[in-house]
């Protein structure tokens, strides 16, 4: 069965230090990993993806996440972090060998930068 | 706006009644997913549609949830005799055909609905 661990529930860090929220999963087959954020009232938006190719994939705002095949892990990470990065981020994961598009998330990591 | 559009964004209903929430997406999106999101957890999910076939349901979906997207354009989600346990924000993502590149695995999601049942 396919499952996401985000394991800390919330990571407080200064701003201009790095950040990295954490993210292991677990599925049949290759995965597909992906970050999502989630500001207050507003729908989760598409930070970025790994389907295949390089391990270490960028995405929007200055954020990238590096995949990790033998520790299961696809952290999210940024050198260095802005008060607006604070919002709520979510990994995720679809199984290549699903056969379908059922993208399971993880329970969502709170991230809060302090000025 | 060209985004994923839901309606209404919060409904509150009594225990027992039927609730129906409609989903826009993408215009050049085929493929439209429903999810649930309860407080401090992430989206759960429920349906997946390709064009106006529903290919793929969670178990999550009882009996009393149906959905439909009958031209392959906007999609309804119906709660028949609505339970407190359905009280949720019930979310709506679009994607891109296959064949469009990696893009294609990209989720886009509207601001969601609101339920609240009494």
């Amino acid at each position: 069965a396919q499952s996401v661990a985000q394991p800390e529930d919330q990571v407080n860090v200064a701003e201009g230090n790095p950040l990295t929220v954490k993210c292991t999963y677990s599925v049949s087959g290759n995965p597909y990993l992906f970050w999502y954020v989630q500001y207050p009232n507003r729908g989760l938006q598409f930070l970025l993806k790994y389907i295949t190719g390089d391990n270490l994939v960028k995405g929007s705002y200055g954020f990238e996440a590096e995949f990790n095949k033998s520790q299961t892990s696809f952290h999210l990470k940024k050198p260095s972090a802005l008060v607006s990065d604070s919002a709520l981020y979510f990994c995720a994961v679809r199984g290549e060998n699903t056969g379908g598009f059922k993208t399971i998330f993880g329970a969502g990591t709170r991230l809060f930068v302090k000025a | 706006d060209t985004g994923v559009s839901q309606d209404p964004r919060h409904k509150i209903t009594k225990r027992g009644q039927n609730v129906t929430f409609r989903c826009d997406p993408i215009s050049e999106h085929n493929r439209l997913y429903w999810y649930r999101q309860t407080l401090g957890q992430g989206p759960e999910f429920l349906t997946y549609f390709q064009n106006e076939a529903q290919l793929e349901k969670s178990r999550l979906l009882s009996d009393r949830f149906s959905a439909e997207r009958p031209k392959g354009s906007f999609s309804t989600l119906e709660i028949q005799r609505t339970e407190q346990g359905d009280s949720a924000m019930y979310l709506c993502a679009s994607s891109l055909p296959r064949g469009q590149g990696l893009s294609s695995y990209e989720q886009y999601f509207g601001p969601g609905t609101r339920l609240t049942v009494t």
